[in-house]
Protein backbone atom coordinates (compact mmCIF):
# COMPACT_ATOMS: atom_id res chain seq x y z
CA UNK A 1 0.00 0.00 0.00
CA UNK A 2 1.10 3.75 -0.85
CA UNK A 3 2.27 5.38 2.00
CA UNK A 4 1.39 9.32 2.23
CA UNK A 5 2.65 10.94 -0.98
CA UNK A 6 3.68 14.60 -0.57
CA UNK A 7 4.24 16.64 -3.55
CA UNK A 8 6.51 18.49 -4.58
CA UNK A 9 9.11 17.14 -2.47
CA UNK A 10 11.07 20.05 -3.28
CA UNK A 11 10.34 24.38 -4.36
CA UNK A 12 12.20 27.71 -4.14
CA UNK A 13 9.80 30.16 -4.33
CA UNK A 14 10.32 33.82 -3.99
CA UNK A 15 9.59 36.37 -0.86
CA UNK A 16 5.79 37.45 -1.33
CA UNK A 17 5.09 34.97 -3.74
CA UNK A 18 2.06 32.07 -2.99
CA UNK A 19 2.84 28.41 -2.99
CA UNK A 20 0.73 25.64 -2.90
CA UNK A 21 1.98 21.81 -1.50
CA UNK A 22 -0.92 18.19 -1.83
CA UNK A 23 -0.65 15.49 0.13
CA UNK A 24 -2.60 12.59 -0.37
CA UNK A 25 -3.11 10.07 2.80
CA UNK A 26 -2.99 6.39 2.94
CA UNK A 27 -5.91 5.04 1.69
CA UNK A 28 -8.92 5.01 3.93
CA UNK A 29 -7.19 7.25 6.14
CA UNK A 30 -9.82 10.31 6.88
CA UNK A 31 -7.63 12.66 9.20
CA UNK A 32 -4.78 14.95 7.16
CA UNK A 33 -2.75 17.46 9.26
CA UNK A 34 -0.10 19.30 8.12
CA UNK A 35 3.12 20.39 10.35
CA UNK A 36 6.15 22.94 9.53
CA UNK A 37 9.39 21.97 10.76
CA UNK A 38 11.99 24.50 10.44
CA UNK A 39 15.66 23.38 10.56
CA UNK A 40 16.94 22.31 13.59
CA UNK A 41 13.42 22.15 15.40
CA UNK A 42 10.73 19.72 15.81
CA UNK A 43 7.63 19.47 14.10
CA UNK A 44 4.84 22.20 14.81
CA UNK A 45 1.34 21.89 14.02
CA UNK A 46 0.19 23.78 11.42
CA UNK A 47 -3.70 21.98 10.64
CA UNK A 48 -5.73 19.46 11.16
CA UNK A 49 -8.65 17.89 8.91
CA UNK A 50 -10.92 15.43 8.86
CA UNK A 51 -13.74 14.67 6.93
CA UNK A 52 -13.16 18.04 4.90
CA UNK A 53 -13.70 19.95 7.95
CA UNK A 54 -11.05 21.61 9.69
CA UNK A 55 -10.44 20.21 13.26
CA UNK A 56 -7.60 22.27 14.60
CA UNK A 57 -5.20 25.64 13.70
CA UNK A 58 -2.42 26.27 15.26
CA UNK A 59 -0.18 28.95 16.04
CA UNK A 60 0.27 30.73 12.11
CA UNK A 61 -0.69 33.56 10.66
CA UNK A 62 -3.88 34.10 8.21
CA UNK A 63 -1.30 33.50 5.17
CA UNK A 64 -1.27 29.80 5.87
CA UNK A 65 -4.22 27.89 4.49
CA UNK A 66 -5.57 24.54 4.08
CA UNK A 67 -8.99 22.42 2.33
CA UNK A 68 -9.71 18.54 2.24
CA UNK A 69 -11.22 17.51 -0.58
CA UNK A 70 -13.97 15.06 -1.19
CA UNK A 71 -10.94 11.90 -1.54
CA UNK A 72 -9.39 12.96 1.18
CA UNK A 73 -6.27 14.48 -0.18
CA UNK A 74 -5.33 18.18 0.72
CA UNK A 75 -3.36 20.78 0.14
CA UNK A 76 -1.84 23.86 2.34
CA UNK A 77 -1.55 27.22 0.96
CA UNK A 78 0.71 30.07 1.68
CA UNK A 79 0.62 33.36 0.46
CA UNK A 80 3.26 36.09 0.54
CA UNK A 81 5.90 33.87 1.61
CA UNK A 82 8.48 35.27 4.17
CA UNK A 83 11.80 33.70 4.14
CA UNK A 84 11.13 32.28 7.48
CA UNK A 85 8.75 29.89 5.90
CA UNK A 86 11.39 28.01 4.77
CA UNK A 87 11.25 24.71 6.23
CA UNK A 88 10.30 21.44 5.62
CA UNK A 89 6.26 20.71 5.57
CA UNK A 90 5.07 17.24 7.13
CA UNK A 91 2.05 15.94 6.15
CA UNK A 92 0.30 13.28 8.48
CA UNK A 93 -2.60 10.68 8.29
CA UNK A 94 -4.68 8.35 10.30
CA UNK A 95 -7.80 6.91 9.95
CA UNK A 96 -9.82 8.52 12.58
CA UNK A 97 -8.32 8.95 16.03
CA UNK A 98 -4.47 10.78 16.94
CA UNK A 99 -4.49 8.12 19.80
CA UNK A 100 -2.89 5.45 17.26
CA UNK A 101 -0.18 8.16 15.86
CA UNK A 102 -0.09 9.70 12.48
CA UNK A 103 2.09 8.45 9.67
CA UNK A 104 3.86 10.89 8.11
CA UNK A 105 4.73 11.43 4.67
CA UNK A 106 8.66 12.74 3.37
CA UNK A 107 7.84 16.05 3.37
CA UNK A 108 7.84 19.30 0.87
CA UNK A 109 11.39 21.07 1.40
CA UNK A 110 10.05 24.77 0.44
CA UNK A 111 13.17 27.29 0.18
CA UNK A 112 12.00 30.92 0.02
CA UNK A 113 15.02 33.29 -1.44
CA UNK B 1 -1.30 22.38 28.31
CA UNK B 2 1.07 19.83 27.16
CA UNK B 3 4.52 19.93 25.94
CA UNK B 4 7.38 17.72 26.11
CA UNK B 5 10.84 18.41 26.96
CA UNK B 6 14.15 16.11 25.38
CA UNK B 7 16.89 16.60 27.37
CA UNK B 8 20.38 16.52 25.51
CA UNK B 9 20.12 17.51 21.47
CA UNK B 10 22.66 15.29 20.51
CA UNK B 11 23.91 11.89 22.14
CA UNK B 12 26.81 9.50 21.02
CA UNK B 13 26.80 5.91 21.54
CA UNK B 14 29.66 3.24 20.29
CA UNK B 15 27.63 0.62 18.58
CA UNK B 16 26.54 -2.29 20.76
CA UNK B 17 26.15 0.14 23.77
CA UNK B 18 22.96 1.20 25.23
CA UNK B 19 20.78 4.12 23.74
CA UNK B 20 19.26 6.02 26.23
CA UNK B 21 17.13 8.89 25.20
CA UNK B 22 15.28 11.24 27.60
CA UNK B 23 11.84 12.81 27.26
CA UNK B 24 9.87 14.29 30.15
CA UNK B 25 6.10 15.63 29.46
CA UNK B 26 4.28 18.19 31.10
CA UNK B 27 0.77 17.11 31.56
CA UNK B 28 -2.53 17.77 33.87
CA UNK B 29 -3.96 14.82 32.39
CA UNK B 30 -2.68 11.02 31.45
CA UNK B 31 -0.73 12.01 28.49
CA UNK B 32 -0.77 10.13 24.65
CA UNK B 33 2.90 9.95 24.27
CA UNK B 34 4.75 8.87 21.09
CA UNK B 35 8.43 8.68 19.96
CA UNK B 36 9.53 9.46 16.17
CA UNK B 37 12.51 8.74 14.19
CA UNK B 38 13.33 10.53 11.66
CA UNK B 39 16.42 9.66 9.13
CA UNK B 40 17.76 12.58 7.09
CA UNK B 41 15.79 13.76 4.22
CA UNK B 42 12.78 11.87 5.19
CA UNK B 43 9.54 12.27 7.09
CA UNK B 44 8.57 10.72 10.39
CA UNK B 45 8.48 6.81 11.41
CA UNK B 46 6.49 6.10 14.69
CA UNK B 47 8.40 4.65 16.79
CA UNK B 48 5.88 3.42 19.19
CA UNK B 49 3.32 4.67 21.32
CA UNK B 50 1.98 4.85 24.96
CA UNK B 51 -1.87 5.01 25.03
CA UNK B 52 -2.52 4.03 29.24
CA UNK B 53 -2.15 0.65 28.67
CA UNK B 54 1.18 -0.74 29.59
CA UNK B 55 3.74 1.55 31.08
CA UNK B 56 6.51 -0.29 29.04
CA UNK B 57 6.08 -0.01 25.25
CA UNK B 58 7.48 -1.90 23.12
CA UNK B 59 8.57 -0.40 19.62
CA UNK B 60 10.02 -1.23 16.23
CA UNK B 61 13.61 -1.77 15.54
CA UNK B 62 14.38 -2.85 19.22
CA UNK B 63 13.47 0.15 21.24
CA UNK B 64 11.37 0.39 24.13
CA UNK B 65 10.03 3.12 26.33
CA UNK B 66 8.84 3.31 29.91
CA UNK B 67 5.94 5.79 31.28
CA UNK B 68 6.77 6.89 34.72
CA UNK B 69 3.85 9.11 36.12
CA UNK B 70 5.77 9.77 39.14
CA UNK B 71 8.70 10.93 37.19
CA UNK B 72 6.51 12.66 33.67
CA UNK B 73 9.18 10.41 31.88
CA UNK B 74 8.85 8.39 29.01
CA UNK B 75 12.67 7.62 27.47
CA UNK B 76 13.53 6.08 24.97
CA UNK B 77 15.88 2.81 25.32
CA UNK B 78 17.60 0.28 23.49
CA UNK B 79 19.83 -2.45 24.76
CA UNK B 80 22.30 -1.98 21.73
CA UNK B 81 22.90 0.20 19.70
CA UNK B 82 23.56 -0.36 15.49
CA UNK B 83 24.88 2.23 13.18
CA UNK B 84 21.65 2.33 11.12
CA UNK B 85 19.83 4.06 14.75
CA UNK B 86 21.69 7.14 14.03
CA UNK B 87 18.77 9.07 13.53
CA UNK B 88 17.09 12.01 14.92
CA UNK B 89 14.54 11.25 17.48
CA UNK B 90 11.60 12.87 18.63
CA UNK B 91 9.41 12.71 21.55
CA UNK B 92 5.65 14.17 21.31
CA UNK B 93 2.52 14.42 23.58
CA UNK B 94 -0.69 14.56 21.99
CA UNK B 95 -3.38 17.44 23.06
CA UNK B 96 -5.57 16.55 25.94
CA UNK B 97 -7.88 18.18 23.08
CA UNK B 98 -7.99 18.30 19.82
CA UNK B 99 -5.87 15.92 17.82
CA UNK B 100 -2.25 18.07 17.17
CA UNK B 101 0.45 16.99 18.59
CA UNK B 102 3.32 18.43 20.34
CA UNK B 103 6.73 17.55 19.54
CA UNK B 104 10.08 17.82 21.09
CA UNK B 105 13.22 20.21 19.95
CA UNK B 106 14.72 16.50 18.91
CA UNK B 107 17.83 14.34 19.99
CA UNK B 108 20.30 14.16 16.76
CA UNK B 109 21.98 10.40 18.16
CA UNK B 110 25.42 9.03 16.81
CA UNK B 111 26.36 5.62 16.65
CA UNK B 112 30.22 5.43 16.61
CA UNK B 113 31.92 2.22 15.11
Amino acid sequence: DAGVTQSPTHLIKTRGQHVTLRCSPISGHKSVSWYQQVLGQGPQFIFQYYEKEERGRGNFPDRFSARQFPNYSSELNVNALLLGDSALYLCASNPDSANYGYTFGSGTRLTVV
Amino acid sequence: AQSVTQLGSHVSVSEGALVLLRCNYSSSVPPYLFWYVQYPNQGLQLLLKYTSAATLVKGINGFEAEFKKSETSFHLTKPSAHMSDAAEYFCAVRANTGNQFYFGTGTSLTVIP
